[in-house]
């Protein structure tokens, strides 16, 4: 099982509305990342987790809010969210959580989510 | 300021010649390269990769060569096919760090 499978694949809310991502991997990776992503643009890093615990936040809004159950799973929880946060939301998962030799990234196939 | 450029944001090319993406980085600590590519409302998908210590790494019909002293590596895609149009990002990486992916270059393959 070689995939990242992300849940809801589009998602409309409001911006007073509380809405929750999820990714999971079956990899036995130890590392996994939600990336923003806007049209045209590369993927922009938001958090990483290492070995279930947060390791690093890019300075993201505390309206996202991760949360890793376990080595499986990472939940992106969204609320009271701006138009501007319209975006695609990829996880993704790595093998060796320092990023290690080569630094490949498995991605899921991204949450759409706009926010009216 | 961006350490990995790629300067083309599109590119057409017809069916059955070759595509050439290009992608340039600035920082000298990166000694692993990975290309993805991305169709429309879909993640990334990983491609091909080549380490700092070859030239060059070919897998059927893409093929990545990297100049380390002109610090720019280029894909290959040959022959192109129109399943091929899709958005390609170069990455970087320095161990121990996360990828540094380039803006992407829209490629479009013409029938």
């Amino acid at each position: 099982d070689t995939e990242v499978t992300q849940t809801p694949k589009h998602l409309v809310m409001g911006m007073t509305n509380k809405k929750s991502l999820k990714c999971e991997q079956h990899m036995g990776h130890r590392a996994m990342y939600w990336y923003k992503q806007k049209a045209k643009k590369p993927p922009e890093l938001m958090f990483v987790y290492s070995y279930e615990k947060l390791s690093i936040n890019e300075s993201v809004p505390s309206r996202f809010s991760p949360e890793c159950p376990n080595s499986s799973l990472l939940n992106l929880h969204l609320h009271a969210l701006q138009p501007e946060d319209s975006a695609l939301y990829l996880c993704a998962s790595s093998q060796d959580p320092t990023g290690g030799v080569t630094g490949e990234l498995f991605f899921g196939e991204g949450s759409r989510l706009t926010v009216l | 300021d961006q350490q990995v450029k790629q300067n083309s944001p599109s590119l057409s090319v017809q069916e059955g010649r070759i595509s050439i993406l290009n992608c340039d980085y600035t920082n000298s600590m990166f000694d692993y390269f990975l290309w993805y590519k991305k169709y429309p409302a879909e993640g990334p998908t990983f491609l091909i990769s080549i380490s700092s210590i070859k030239d060059k790494n070919e897998d059927g019909r893409f093929t990545v060569f990297l100049n380390k002293s002109a610090k720019h590596l280029s894909l290959h895609i040959v022959p192109s096919q129109p399943g091929d149009s899709a958005v390609y990002f170069c990455a970087a990486n320095i161990p121990a760090r996360q990828l540094t992916f380039g803006s992407g270059t829209q490629l479009t393959v013409l029938p």
